[in-house]
């Protein structure tokens, strides 16, 4: 099936400091999305992606959708310390698989002040 | 826009009950709702894909007479954990799609503990 690999698995960094985390896949995703998720509460959507090479803009998120549709970047800059948490991605694909999303593994931010 | 509302937010109950989850798309009309769940520092894993009217379509390995799914709306679906178990216990999120290209919305998820 298909799987996705999200780096790094964790950050630790300087508020003010600049985020950057990836995702990889073994096969072609139509949709990319990139969710947050705070401790005991559900992801909440970031950015969502749906063609190869865009790039779209968050306030200071930025993601895009790579060429090849088989990854996706998420940079965060000037971290606060809100910015705290574990960041997703999500794939989705079509076909039998229509609308149901792969996760990654997720990168927990830890953003000192 | 776009809210998913799910209730409870917390469950505690004996082993053998059976504890019912809610999930409500208050401001769309969810033509697909998902349910997952999660163990503590890790991913979601998908449990049940259900469609409006239709019956749900489970997941590999996943009990469909542990985990009743019903979706008798475009606004709710529901999830009924039967005669639940310690091994039970976790965090269980729903979202929700409405239109084809919609992305998925979460609620806010069930944290539910069996004694």
């Amino acid at each position: 099936g298909q799987q996705l690999n999200q780096s790094p698995q964790s950050m630790f960094i300087q508020e003010g400091e600049d985020v950057s985390m990836n995702c990889t896949s073994s096969s072609i995703f139509n949709t990319w999305l990139w969710y947050k998720q705070d401790p005991g509460e559900g992801p909440v959507l970031l950015i969502a992606l749906y063609k190869a090479g865009e790039l779209t803009s968050n306030g200071r998120l930025t993601a895009q959708f790579g060429i090849t549709r088989k990854d996706s970047f998420l940079n965060i800059s000037a971290s606060i310390p809100s910015d705290v948490g574990i960041y997703f991605c999500a794939g989705q694909a079509g076909g039998t698989s229509y609308g149901k999303l792969t996760f990654g593994q997720g990168t927990i931010l830890t953003v000192h002040p | 826009g776009a809210v998913v509302s799910q209730h409870p937010s917390w469950v505690i109950c004996k082993s053998g009950t059976s504890v019912k989850i809610e999930c409500r798309s208050l401001d769309f009309q969810a033509t697909t709702m998902f349910w997952y769940r999660q163990f503590p520092k890790q991913s979601l894993m998908l449990m049940a894909t259900s469609n409006e009217g239709s019956k749900a379509t489970y997941e590999q390995g996943v009990e469909k007479d542990k985990f009743l799914i019903n979706h008798a709306s475009l606004t709710l679906s529901t999830l009924t954990v039967t005669s639940a178990h310690p091994e039970d216990s976790s965090f269980y999120i729903c979202s929700a799609s409405g239109y084809s290209n919609q992305p998925q919305h979460f609620g806010d998820g069930t944290r539910l503990s069996i004694l």
